[in-house]
């Protein structure tokens, strides 16, 4: 079965860090591009960051918003992928969500397997 | 950033009604445009893909259309389980963008 499973998530300071993971299973995590996407509580979706897959030699995008406080990573020996949350704001206090992005034969791209997300909450 | 704006924000059906929902892109976006059920406390699902294509396993009264900049999605018939939050999701040019939902509810 397909899956990606996030962790990580919890309770941290505004100037702290914290380090999602997410492990998948059920497909070849290096032919994919990985999205971390965000929701605060009541608000819509928001996009945080990709990294894209093996051929496109793993290079990163983020939302101007997380760019240079967030960083995104993955090991496919382990089949992961991370998010390194440095710097959080209050703001940042968001479900977080690790999602598939597949690619159909015209380069279409789609964010088609979710996570059920896990929680961050950036409090003193 | 590329800005996409729904309409309408909130929408009252019932069920066997016909709905549809707008999403306009601030430039072109080609066909890279797509659609995104969440219902509450649940991760979205993808509905459809570069504007028109239907995600495997989502039923067929779930239909898209456009390009450029202007975009539909089109609910043929509305079911008890459509009743969701609807979001649009520009994935063709970096950051991507999603519309601000379109929360769909029962009259």
């Amino acid at each position: 079965e397909v899956q990606v499973l996030e962790s990580g998530g919890g309770l941290v300071q505004p100037g702290g860090s914290l380090r999602l993971s997410c492990g998948i299973s059920g497909f070849i995590f290096s032919d994919h591009h990985m999205d971390w996407v965000r929701q605060a509580p009541g608000k819509g979706l928001e996009w945080v960051g990709r990294t894209k897959d093996k051929r496109r030699n793993y290079n990163t995008e983020y939302a101007a918003s997380v760019k240079g406080r967030f960083s995104i990573s993955r090991d496919d020996s382990k089949n992961s992928l991370f998010l390194q949350m440095n710097s959080l704001k209050s703001e940042d206090t968001a479900v977080y969500y690790c999602v598939r992005v597949s690619s159909d034969a015209s380069g279409s791209d789609a964010l088609d397997i979710w996570g059920q997300g896990t929680m961050v909450t950036v409090s003193s | 950033a590329i800005q996409l704006t729904q309409s309408p924000s909130s929408l009252s059906a019932s069920v066997g009604d016909r709905v549809t929902i707008t999403c306009r892109a601030s430039q072109g976006i080609r066909n890279d445009l797509g659609w995104y059920q969440q219902k509450p406390g649940k991760a979205p699902k993808l509905l459809i893909y570069a504007t028109s294509n239907l995600q495997s396993g989502v039923p067929s009264r779930f239909s898209g259309s456009g390009s450029g900049t202007d975009f539909t999605l089109t609910i043929r018939s509305l079911q008890p389980e459509d009743f969701a939050t609807y979001y649009c999701l520009q994935d063709g040019n970096y950051p991507l963008t999603f519309g601000q939902g379109t929360r769909l509810e029962i009259k």
